[in-house]
């Protein structure tokens, strides 16, 4: 069964600490995304890639950077998590040849 | 700035009937209109999408409608069943299936017994 890990379900990190999310897929897909969801607000995406070592804003991207060393591996850094931060993330991945994203479980995130 | 709503916020149907969540875009560059299910503890699911070249597409219970000059597309689900109790969110993209999707807010359906 295809799939996207997220490393943890819940974190509860304090304010100014530097956090990792990490996601790992296994489906060899080139494409990975982060989106955070907030009620009433939906999926906002924070950053993507299209490929190892690189990487785009998405609609979001202040307060966070990503990383993506290898092709299965795509990690979001909160560099000082603020309260504000404290969401729920979605790590997703996707192909060219098939329509539709692959998401993790998400990891709930509280910053306190 | 809001690329895609979607209504209503929340919907209770009862078992056996009609669900209705809609949705409405901004961007006419928009060329992919997919669907997700989202259970509680689970990530969204691709449920159902359409391309801009048809205005209805059917798969089992679950229908998109889609108009393209009114830029609005809706999911219906006929005879509800308490499973589809979920999150149910619309999204659009351009350029591709690789492209990010932008995401509606999100409709909460429950369907009582």
């Amino acid at each position: 069964d295809v799939k996207v890990t997220q490393s943890s379900r819940y974190l509860v990190k304090r304010t100014g600490e530097k956090v990792f999310l990490e996601c790992v897929q296994d489906m060899d897909h080139e494409n990975m995304f982060w989106y955070r969801q907030d009620p009433g607000l939906g999926l906002r995406l924070i950053y993507f890639s299209y490929d190892v070592k690189m990487k785009e804003k998405g609609d979001i991207p202040e307060g966070y950077s990503v990383s993506r060393e290898k092709k299965e591996r795509f990690s979001l850094i909160l560099e000082s998590a603020s309260t504000n931060q404290t969401s729920m993330y979605l790590c997703a991945s996707s192909t060219a040849a098939v329509y539709g994203y692959t998401f993790g479980s998400g990891t709930r995130l509280t910053v306190v | 700035q809001q690329q895609v709503k979607q209504s209503p916020q929340s919907l209770i149907v009862q078992k056996g009937g009609i669900s209705i969540i809609n949705c409405a875009y901004e961007n006419t560059a928009f060329d992919y209109f997919p669907w997700y299910q989202q259970f509680p503890g689970k990530g969204p699911a691709l449920l159902i999408a359409i391309r801009p070249d048809v205005s209805e597409k059917k798969e089992g219970r679950f229908t998109i409608s889609f108009n393209k000059s009114a830029k609005q597309f809706s999911l219906h689900i006929m005879d509800s069943q308490p499973g589809d109790s979920a999150t149910y969110f619309c999204a659009a993209s351009m350029g591709g299936t690789a492209s990010k999707l932008t995401f509606g807010t999100g409709t909460r359906l429950q369907v009582t017994l």
